[in-house]
C-alpha cells in the first residue's frame, strides 16, 4: 500500500531553473513531512521539513509548500545548480509513532549546464 | 564522531545462507531504524527500536530479525536468504521520535543469488 505518492520519477532542469517535486499522502494522521536528499552511494540526509500548521517553509533555495486540504506537499528548488543533482524523497510520519517514516518512491533530479 | 556506521558495504549471499548486517551509532541516540531501498520503490521500514531492549516491526519485517542489547548497536539478521532480499539496506538513528531527524548510514548493498 503506497501511502505517499511522489512525482515525477525523474526530472531534468537547466541550471538556474526551478525544480518542482510533488507528493500526495492518504493517511490523515500524518503530521510531519520531511524531504530527504540522497547522492549516489550515500545514505539519505534531511533537507527540509514542515509541520501542517504552516503552508510554506523556506530554507535558502529550498521551499516546501503544503496544502492540508488537498493532502499534498511539494518541494521547490530555486536557481537549481548542478550540485543539486541527486535523488529526492518526500516522507511523512505520525509524530506519535516513534517517527516511523513512510517514504515516497523518489525523484531523480538532474541539473544540466 | 563517526555518526552511523554500517558493515559490510557489499555482500553476496547464496540462497539459504544467513548473515548479520551490523549498524553502530556513536551519537547516543535512543531511536534506531532499518530500511531497505529497492529501485523505484523508495525506502521501506523493516524494524525499529526506541531504546535498548525494545524492538518492533515496521512495514516489511518478514525474513528479518533484530536485537538491541546496547544503545549503540542495532544488528539486522537475515535467515535463509532469498533473492527477494536483494536490496540496499540502510540503518538510521534519531535522538527522539516525533519530528526527530533521522541520520542514515552509508548502506549495505546485498545480492542474493
Amino acid at each position: 500500500q503506497q501511502q505517499v505518492k511522489q512525482s515525477p520519477q525523474s526530472l531534468i532542469v537547466q541550471k538556474g531553473g526551478i525544480s518542482i517535486i510533488n507528493c500526495a499522502y492518504e493517511n490523515t494522521a500524518f503530521d510531519y513531512f520531511p524531504w530527504y536528499q540522497q547522492f549516489p552511494g550515500k545514505g539519505p540526509a534531511l533537507l527540509i521539513a514542515i509541520r501542517p500548521d504552516v503552508s510554506e517553509k523556506k530554507e535558502g533555495r529550498f521551499t516546501i509548500s503544503f496544502n492540508k486540504s488537498a493532502k499534498q506537499f511539494s518541494l521547490h528548488i530555486m536557481d537549481s545548480q548542478p550540485g543539486d543533482s541527486a535523488t529526492y524523497f518526500c516522507a511523512a510520519s505520525d509524530t506519535g509513532t516513534a517517527s516511523k517514516l513512510t517514504f515516497g518512491t523518489g525523484t531523480r533530479l538532474q541539473v544540466t549546464l | 564522531n563517526a555518526g552511523v556506521t554500517q558493515t559490510p558495504k557489499f555482500r553476496i549471499l547464496k540462497i539459504g545462507q544467513s548473515m548479520t548486517l551490523q549498524c553502530t551509532q556513536d551519537m547516543n541516540h535512543n531511536y534506531m531504524y532499518w530500511y531497505r531501498q529497492d529501485p523505484g520503490m523508495g525506502l521501506k521500514l523493516i524494524y525499529y527500536s526506541v531504546g535498548a531492549g525494545i524492538t518492533d516491526k515496521g512495514e516489511v519485517p518478514n525474513g528479518y530479525n533484530v536485537s538491541r542489547s546496547t544503545t549503540e548497536d542495532f544488528p539486522l539478521r537475515l535467515e535463509l536468504a532469498a533473492p527477494s532480499q536483494t536490496s540496499v539496506y540502510f540503518c538510521a538513528s534519531s535522538s527522539r521520535g516525533g519530528t526527530g531527524e533521522q541520520y542514515f548510514g552509508p548502506g549495505t548493498r546485498l545480492t542474493v543469488t
